[in-house]
């Protein structure tokens, strides 16, 4: 499996955009990123995902650096709530056995007022 | 809104009884996880199921645990006898697919302690 590197821990004020990295120098042709992320005492629950373009939603934007090698998920503007762990994971598309997600240690984000 | 849910939410046991824990997938979902969290050991892939068929449970001891999914509604998740060392939180979550395209969707989780 390819693996993904994330900052054990970041901080970020409220109301600030937050930028949080992942390295996945392994990264295969095939293998979609995903973003999950994980409140105190829920499940995870997942945020975003996308192969080479940059992408957008209602929680997040990812940017994909040109050669796949990196990522970053962007909070436009933390609040409270966005205090959780992060995991980034990759999930291969072409995987005929299926793919479970492989979750790493991700990066616990601490937002402060 | 469409929901993955887990019962119960909390177990405590004494040890060498049996547990078992039950997962609703979303309706319609066709894969099913089982995942177990610790503070040591972080998320772990304990057994996995597509179309209701075991594709991988090689992250769980065979001696004690048992996972099943007797219809496309109910995924059961079982440890007989259960250990201290089993005090977990476990998790279920379901998908359309598991392509890497596709997300998972999971439940809160089932809280379980071993005395």
């Amino acid at each position: 499996d390819a693996k993904t590197t994330q900052p054990n821990s970041m901080e970020s004020n409220e109301e600030e955009p937050v930028h949080l990295p992942c390295n996945h120098s392994t990264i295969s042709g095939t293998d979609y990123i995903h973003w999950y992320r994980q409140l105190p005492s829920q499940g995870p629950e997942y945020v975003i995902h996308g192969l080479t373009s940059n992408v957008n939603n209602r929680m997040a934007s990812l940017a994909i650096a040109e050669d796949r090698k990196s990522s970053t998920l962007i909070l436009h503007r933390a609040t409270l709530r966005d205090a959780a762990v992060y995991y980034c994971i990759l999930r291969d598309q072409l995987s005929n056995s299926g793919y479970a997600l492989n979750f790493g240690k991700g990066t616990s984000l601490l937002v402060t007022p | 809104d469409a929901r993955v849910t887990q019962t119960p939410r909390d177990k405590v046991t004494e040890m060498g009884q049996e547990v078992t824990m039950r997962c609703q997938p979303i309706l319609g979902h066709n894969t099913v996880f089982w995942y177990r969290q610790t503070m040591m050991q972080g998320l772990e892939l304990l057994a996995y199921f597509r179309n209701r068929a075991p594709l991988d449970d090689s992250g769980m001891p065979k001696d004690r645990f048992s996972a099943e999914m007797p219809d496309a509604t109910l995924a059961t998740l079982k440890i007989q006898p259960s250990e201290p060392r089993d005090s977990a939180v476990y998790f279920c979550a379901s998908g359309l697919g598991d392509r890497g395209n596709t997300e998972a969707f999971f439940g809160q989780g089932t809280r379980l302690t071993v005395v």
